[in-house]
């Protein structure tokens, strides 16, 4: 068992849907991550939360909206996708530290299918 | 920029043998590495973690080695098994981030057969 917790663990919208993917950890940890992860290729780096605030956004469209309302949650905001946005999106969470020497916990991922 | 490469790309080995993946670092100036195990559809299990002042971890069956100034770990499965089948990634966090970015190969992809 994870011990960060994503949900759904599917999804499937049309272009024209808004929803939202959930995560959340327990742990403590202060530093939260997403991650989109096509088929057969490694994570890729979305954005980074640290103590609330948005750290890093790795020039991803505005389509995806993130938000983390408290130490434990993070959401990411869906709206108007296109069909290439259809992957597994991960989420993981850390301990942040000067030097970032935390390893990251990663919950079991959203599997996004847009038609 | 890091870059990180996996050899080999896939593996496909009869149950007993042990085995050796490889992951080699462009950039020696890193915190940690990092070993995950994948299986399809599913998120990411952390098996080893090696600071960048470590040159091994052990945990069971895995044994991760880091020679940070050569660029290269490797990943040691002794005994392997039919439940050993995923995809191995490594990952590095490099010491241009002060957040804990991950700079991930693209794994290698294991089978063992009965």
């Amino acid at each position: 068992d994870t011990e960060v917790t994503q949900t759904p663990k599917h999804l499937v919208m049309g272009m024209t849907n808004k929803k939202s993917l959930k995560c959340e950890q327990h742990m403590g940890h202060r530093a939260m991550y997403w991650y989109k992860q096509k088929a057969k290729k490694p994570p890729e780096l979305m954005f980074v939360y640290s103590y609330e605030k948005l750290s890093i956004n790795e020039s991803v469209p505005s389509r995806f909206s993130p938000e983390c309302p408290n130490s434990s949650l993070l959401n990411l905001h869906l709206h108007a996708l296109q069909p290439e946005d259809s992957a597994l999106y991960l989420c993981a969470s850390s301990r942040p530290g000067l030097n970032s020497n935390q390893p990251q916990h990663f919950g079991d991922g959203t599997r996004l299918s847009i038609l | 920029k890091q870059e990180v490469t996996q050899i080999p790309a896939a593996l496909s080995v009869p149950e007993g043998e042990n085995l050796v993946l490889n992951c080699s670092f462009t950039d020696s100036a890193i915190y940690n590495l990092q070993w995950f195990r994948q299986d399809p559809g599913k998120g990411l299990t952390s098996l080893l973690l090696i600071q960048s002042s470590q040159r091994e971890q052990t945990s069971g069956r895995l044994n991760a080695s880091l020679d940070k100034s050569s660029g290269r770990s490797t990943l040691y499965i002794a005994a392997s098994q039919p439940g050993d089948s995923a995809t191995y990634l490594c990952a590095v966090s490099d010491r241009g981030s002060t957040l804990g970015r991950l700079y991930f190969g693209r794994g290698t992809q294991l089978t063992v057969w009965p």
